[in-house]
């Protein structure tokens, strides 16, 4: 059972206009999402955070929106550059079902491609 | 700080064979998680070590283990490998429970 979906394996934009990436969890038990950011050969690194008692986090260049009645939440990358280009993996963090576990479930991940 | 380091990165093993993966994490942190990661899966967690305990486990064979020692280094052991544990392995460190997880660079394992 997934419950971090990404469902766009990929997404292609151009330098300068607006990246979004989405992301749907199905466990209302997640409460703090997070995105990362991979480049090849690499570690994912950290890239931006949101409680579930938020709707909207920004830092810089990025803002994470969280809707939690669609358990929906986006990634808007303004303006999107070549550098962003990498493969870009939301987490969700919580309880599963059953109250016992704590733990990080990542989707499965977007690479993104901003062209010059 | 140093960050997350794991060693080595990058391992060559035959089927049958067992493997011991190393990380050391961001100093103060107690946390350390490990997830595989293989194309078109994403990362799926194995197991999170706090304080000497394993606090969290995936779902993967019995295979897959590890543990973690007093300095909060930790070690993920594989044994009898088979073909489809070639995959990128990676390491994370927090601080807590609910804190943000910081990765390694991971190690490549591949089975031949």
């Amino acid at each position: 059972d997934q419950q971090v979906k990404q469902n766009s394996p990929s997404l292609s934009v151009q330098e300068g206009r607006i990246s979004i990436l989405n992301c749907d969890y199905t466990n209302s038990m997640f409460d703090y999402f997070l995105w990362y950011k991979k480049y090849p050969a690499e570690g994912p690194t950290f890239l931006i955070s949101i409680s579930s008692i938020k709707d909207k986090n920004e830092d810089g260049r990025f803002t994470v929106f969280l809707n939690k009645s669609a358990k929906h939440l986006s990634l808007h990358i303004v303006p999107s550059q070549p550098g962003d280009s990498a493969v870009y993996f939301c987490a969700a963090s919580g309880f599963n079902s059953g109250g016992s576990n704590y733990k990080l479930t990542f989707g499965k991940g977007t690479l993104l491609t901003v062209n010059p | 700080k140093a960050g997350v380091t794991q060693t080595p990165r990058y391992l060559i093993k035959t089927r049958g064979q067992q493997v011991t993966l190393s990380c050391s994490p961001i100093s103060g942190h107690r946390s350390v998680s490990w997830y595989q990661q293989t194309p078109g899966q994403g990362l799926q967690f194995l197991f999170e070590y706090f304080s000497e305990t394993q606090r969290n486990k995936g779902n993967f064979p019995g295979r897959f283990s590890g543990r973690q020692f007093s300095n909060s280094r930790s070690e993920m052991n594989v044994s009898t490998l088979e073909l489809g544990d070639s995959a990128l392995y990676l390491c994370a460190s927090s601080s807590g429970l609910k804190n943000i997880q910081y990765f390694g660079a991971g190690t490549r394992l591949s089975v031949l």
